[in-house]
């Protein structure tokens, strides 16, 4: 099993550029999550997939965010434009869910840095 | 108030010696609680999960779960080196859209020492 696939795994951009993230969860989970990770606010769920459905998009922090699902197997997290303030880890993790108790598993991350 | 608070910490300990992590949650609602290791500039991993009340062993760790006091803990035994890592605490509940939610605390920073 590969795990979770993110990339790219570094992205450096200039503030008002788009930036794409991209994600492939495990083959058979049903739900995705995107979170963002900084030293200061610690890991913050922004949006969460389930069936490729958006379930709950309540930390999506601005217009300027958006995520798509548009099958099981990719994901992708766009900022448009990019902010000094979005520099970040960000994280995909996938998961089962059905009968029983399932933990998620990350992604190795993009770091971005809009400068 | 956080939904989930950690001491930041750091927790120093001697090698061999009892590492014993912290963790607080505000939701009477969440069902599962969790602990991931995170190493520097590396992803979370999940170590173990715990759901119901007492104390669950797993190896060198044992998570403590008590729903009255909304505390979770986790303990290390025989603390080594490769321990040292920063200890995230993430509790879970349902959403009613289907699937489950996890909210993390900020994490506590162990360091173990020679």
């Amino acid at each position: 099993d590969a795990g979770v696939i993110q990339s790219p795994r570094h992205e450096v951009t200039e503030m008002g550029q788009e930036v794409t993230l991209r994600c492939k969860p495990i083959s058979g989970h049903n739900s995705l999550f995107w979170y963002r990770q900084t030293m200061m606010r610690g890991l913050e769920l922004l949006i969460y997939f389930n069936n490729n459905v958006p379930i709950d998009d309540s930390g999506m922090p601005e217009d300027r965010f958006s995520a798509k699902m548009p099958n099981a197997s990719f994901s992708t997290l766009k900022i448009q434009p990019s902010e000094p303030r979005d520099s970040a880890v960000y994280f995909c993790a996938s998961s089962f869910w059905g009968q029983g108790i399932y933990g998620y598993t990350f992604g190795s991350g993009t770091r971005l840095t809009v400068v | 108030q956080k939904e989930v608070e950690q001491n930041s910490g750091p927790l120093s300990v001697p090698e061999g010696a009892i590492a014993s992590l912290n963790c607080t949650y505000s939701d009477r609602g969440s069902q599962s609680f969790f602990w991931y290791r995170q190493y520097s500039g590396k992803s979370p991993e999940l170590i173990m999960f715990i759901y119901s009340n007492g104390d669950k062993e797993d190896g060198r760790f044992t998570a403590q779960l008590n729903k009255a006091s909304q505390y979770v803990s986790l303990l290390i035994r025989d603390s080594q080196p490769s321990d040292s890592a920063t200890y995230l605490c993430a509790v879970s509940r349902r959403l009613t859209g289907g699937g489950n939610k996890l909210t993390f605390g900020t994490g506590t920073q162990l360091k173990v020492e020679l």
